[in-house]
């Protein structure tokens, strides 16, 4: 059983840019979640993704967007960087139902310069 | 409201147990989780509690659930050095017709030889 990946493992970006980032989800897992995590924090939820659409979402401006393919997989697209928005930025693939167990990967180090 | 917390340090020696605490407030977690952050690293999901169980073992772990003060206690039986990681709790709540996870802080545990 192939657990959750993301790519790129760490970026950096300057202030103004956009980014993509992705994730490959748990196998069988049909729903992923993304969150942010700044140094010293608890992750903070992003937003849910559920056959391809966004299912519920955080208190995160609209210039974080995500889309889900066909296979689960996803991305994280965040436009006109801030230098807030330097984090370790995660994916988490859960299966719909309870009890809602969420499967992280081992994040993407974005820092914003 | 959505809130957890939990206290931010603690050290035990090793062979000694460890009892994590994490205090949280909305009402329609159903279920709740504990997560082990190693440096660098992402999330691992390490075991979980439905709210109408007072109590779940699973090997050296031993979770405790007071509903009715909104407590939760995560105690590690004979610690051991590889224990020593960042704990989180975290409540799965309702977002949109999402599973939201909302984490405390984490709880850095150092065991000492």
């Amino acid at each position: 059983e192939t657990g959750v990946t993301q790519s790129p493992t760490h970026l950096i970006k300057t202030r103004g840019q956009q980014v993509t980032l992705r994730c490959s989800s748990q196998s069988g897992h049909n729903t992923v979640s993304w969150y942010q995590q700044a140094l010293g924090q608890g992750p903070q939820f992003i937003f849910q993704y559920y056959r391809e659409e966004e299912n519920g979402r955080g208190n995160f401006p609209p210039r974080f967007s995500g889309l889900q393919f066909p296979n689960y997989s996803s991305e994280l697209n965040v436009n006109a960087l801030e230098l807030d928005d330097s984090a370790l930025y995660l994916c988490a693939s859960s299966l719909s139902g309870p009890p809602y167990e969420q499967y992280f990967g081992p994040g993407t180090r974005l820092t914003v310069t | 409201g959505e809130d957890v917390e939990q206290s931010l340090f603690l050290s035990v020696r090793e062979g000694d147990s460890s009892v994590i605490n994490c205090t949280y407030t909305d009402s329609s977690s159903t279920y709740l989780y504990w997560y082990k952050q190693e440096p660098g690293a992402g999330l691992q999901l390490l075991t979980y509690i439905f709210s109408n169980m007072d109590m779940k073992q699973d090997q050296r772990l031993t979770v405790l659930l007071n509903k009715k003060d909104k407590h939760l206690s995560l105690r590690i039986a004979d610690t051991q050095t590889g224990d020593s990681a960042i704990y989180f709790c975290a409540e799965s709540i309702p977002s949109g017709s999402a599973r939201q996870l909302t984490f405390g802080s984490g709880t850095q545990l150092t065991v000492l030889p």
